[in-house]
């Protein structure tokens, strides 16, 4: 059962545009939810988080909107630049939990 | 550098085997978790430990098992490998895993053949 799902596989988008990462989730216990990015060989290292009670939380080129009634998360990256180029991975997190549950990542690519 | 460490980087070894990985957390960090990623997969989530004891645990097969010692490192023991145990084994640490998630180790990669 995939608690938090990312459908799109990849993305590929021109530096300098906007990308747009999605993400849905089914567990209405959820209640922060995180952005993670990921370089091969590296671990992932967190981006962004923001708290069910909100419906966006912004960090420079980072934004990330929250739409409890639709259960979708989304990420704006913008203007986009090749390093951001890597594995963007969302999760979440239950009420009073610590446990972080994954979706599968999304490859970006960011072409110059 | 992340902070948490994770040893041995790569990790080659044949089926039936029994390997050791371990994690040094993120100084002053009590928990430590351990996820799994497959290849294209995500990274699942396989135990947690705080301060010495086990807090969670998730999809984490019989075969493996894990601890936290007093200083707080952990060990993740892989036994009777098979080939699909091949996979990336991340460490992570928080202090505040809801705000600002975790800090995860580098990985080890193991290969199973």
């Amino acid at each position: 059962d995939q608690q938090v799902k990312q459908n799109s596989p990849s993305l590929s988008v021109q530096e300098g545009r906007i990308s747009i990462l999605n993400c849905d989730y089914t567990n209405s216990m959820f209640d922060y939810f995180l952005w993670y990015k990921k370089y091969p060989a590296e671990g992932p290292t967190f981006l962004i988080s923001i708290s069910s009670i909100k419906d966006k939380n912004e960090d420079g080129r980072f934004t990330v909107f929250l739409n409890k009634s639709a259960k979708h998360l989304s990420l704006h990256i913008v203007p986009s630049q090749p390093g951001d180029s890597a594995v963007y991975f969302c999760a979440a997190v239950e009420t009073s939990g610590s446990r972080l549950t994954f979706g599968e990542g999304t490859q970006l690519t960011v072409n110059p | 550098d992340s902070g948490v460490t994770q040893t041995p980087k790569h990790l080659i070894t044949a089926t039936g085997q029994r390997v050791t990985l371990r994690c040094s957390p993120r100084s002053g960090d009590l928990s430590v978790y351990w996820y799994q990623q497959s290849l294209d997969q995500g990274l699942q989530f396989l135990i947690q430990y705080y301060n010495g004891e086990e807090r969670a645990k998730g999809n984490i097969l019989e075969r493996f098992s894990a601890q936290q010692f007093p200083d707080l490192h952990s060990e993740l023991n892989l036994s009777s490998l098979e080939l699909g145990d091949s996979a990336l084994y991340f460490c992570a640490s928080s202090v505040a895993p809801r705000e600002y998630g975790y800090t995860f180790g580098s990985g080890t990669r193991l290969t199973v053949v």
